[in-house]
């Protein structure tokens, strides 16, 4: 099965510090992921990479970026964290064939005070 | 932007209901996926509908892809308790981006 794991299940972070969110998966899959969730507005993309150092802009880019030096390991980073950050982040991993299923890790929730 | 409607947002029922989740767009996409998400947990994949009118079932739950593929459903016969969870579908497109809808919750009591 493939997994997807995200480095820390709950994030507590003050406004203004750089945050680091990490994500490793073992399927050597080429796409990965970056989201946030936020309720009733369901999955926003925030970057993707399709390829080692490629990366692309999503729906919801401001505030972050995102790192991906190895195939297996995709960052996130708020560069300077603010409020309305706050959310639960999910990232995500897919083969790059036409119509493959993403698969997930288990979410952080992340709390900036 | 393409965008996906989800209808209701919320549903409550009793064991043994049954119930139809609607996913709408103006949009074509590629295929529908619909996922699964539990409290603390990520979404996983219950299904993939690439056709047309394609109609999947896995076990209790039938998935119906539009015939313009535009729009989906999900209907679910005969509600368990452990249906409870959070439903979403997502449209994929070329390089195989999803769009997501805002998802349905759906409880179901005993």
């Amino acid at each position: 099965d493939v997994k997807v794991t995200q480095s820390s299940r709950y994030l507590v972070k003050r406004t203004g510090e750089k945050v680091f969110l990490e994500c490793v998966q073992d399927m050597d899959h080429e796409n990965m992921f970056w989201y946030r969730q936020d309720p009733g507005l369901g999955l926003r993309l925030i970057y993707f990479s399709y390829d080692v150092k490629m990366k692309e802009k999503g729906d919801i880019p401001e505030g972050y970026s995102v790192s991906r030096e190895k195939k297996e390991r995709f960052s996130l980073i708020l560069e300077s964290a603010s409020t309305n950050q706050t959310s639960m982040y999910l990232c995500a991993s897919s083969l790059v064939a036409v119509n493959q299923p993403q698969h997930f890790g288990d979410g952080t929730r992340l709390s900036i005070l | 932007t393409q965008l996906l409607e989800q209808s209701p947002k919320f549903l409550s029922i009793q064991e043994g209901e049954n119930l139809t989740v609607y996913c709408n767009s103006s949009s074509v996409f590629s295929s529908l996926q619909w996922y699964r998400q539990e409290p603390g947990e990520g979404p996983v994949l219950l299904v993939t509908v690439v056709t047309g009118g394609e109609v999947k079932k896995l076990k209790r739950l039938t998935f119906q892809f539009g015939d313009a593929r535009k729009d989906s459903s999900l209907h679910i016969t005969a509600a368990q308790p452990g249906d409870t969870g959070l439903y979403l579908c997502a449209g994929a497109n070329a390089g195989n981006m999803l769009t997501f809808g805002g998802g349905t919750r759906l409880m179901v009591k005993p």
